[in-house]
């Protein structure tokens, strides 16, 4: 049972353009969703997080905008750029648990 | 930002040789560590979760016996596989967390192994 549903699995996306990627969980004790940026052959590295009571939190250019009622979240990456390509899973976690993965989406952004 | 390091970066091994692979949080204390295997374009499997002192706590599935862990203070894990077969071959990622309230896990860059 997977508990953590992200998708797209791959995206492409011009250079300049908005790349959206969401998430949606079914465990409502969850109450942190990160999102993770991996390169490949490195380790997934922390982009930013949410806690579900904000809506939303920004920064730079991304943002993550949290909907506690349809349990879903997703990532926005405002004027995406050739070097964000790479893999993004979003987590979610209860309290001090571990945190399940989202399978992954593979960003490609076009110059 | 808090860093976690591994080591080796990467290994190759003959099969039935055992790989050590170390992790440790730089500039933090870590008192839960976490074991992840990636498979090529999938997803992190959690292995096991370690907390300093305690023994490891393994997901389902996953072998104790020869995926053995150590998490010997608040800074080190280990993960040493025994007896490596090919079907070992992958990429472990290490994460530590940050002791208190906070959620975030700071991953480690991997471990390429690869078993002849």
């Amino acid at each position: 049972q997977q508990q953590v549903k992200q998708s797209p699995q791959s995206l492409i996306v011009q250079k300049g353009g908005i790349s959206i990627i969401n998430c949606a969980y079914e465990n409502t004790a969850f109450d942190y969703f990160p999102w993770y940026q991996q390169f490949p052959g490195k380790g997934p590295a922390l982009l930013i997080a949410i806690r579900p009571d904000v809506s939303e939190k920004k920064e730079g250019r991304f943002t993550i905008s949290f909907n506690k009622s349809a349990k879903q979240f997703s990532l926005h990456i405002m004027d995406s750029q050739p070097g964000d390509s790479a893999t993004y899973f979003c987590a979610a976690s209860a309290g001090a648990g571990k945190s399940t993965f989202g399978d992954g989406t593979t960003l490609t952004v076009k110059p | 930002g808090a860093v976690v390091s591994q080591h080796p970066s990467r290994v190759i091994c003959k099969s039935g040789t055992s790989v050590k692979i170390e992790c440790r949080s730089l500039d933090f204390q870590a008192t839960t560590m976490f074991w992840y295997r990636q498979f090529p374009k999938q997803s992190l499997m959690l292995m096991a979760t370690s907390n300093e002192g305690s023994k490891a706590t393994y997901e389902q599935g996953v072998e104790k016996d020869k995926f053995l862990i150590n998490h010997a203070s608040l800074t080190l894990s280990t993960l040493t596989v025994t007896s490596a077969h090919p079907e070992d071959s992958s990429f472990y990622i290490c994460s530590a967390r940050v002791g208190g309230a906070s959620d975030t896990q700071y991953f480690g860059p991997g471990t390429r192994l690869t078993v002849l």
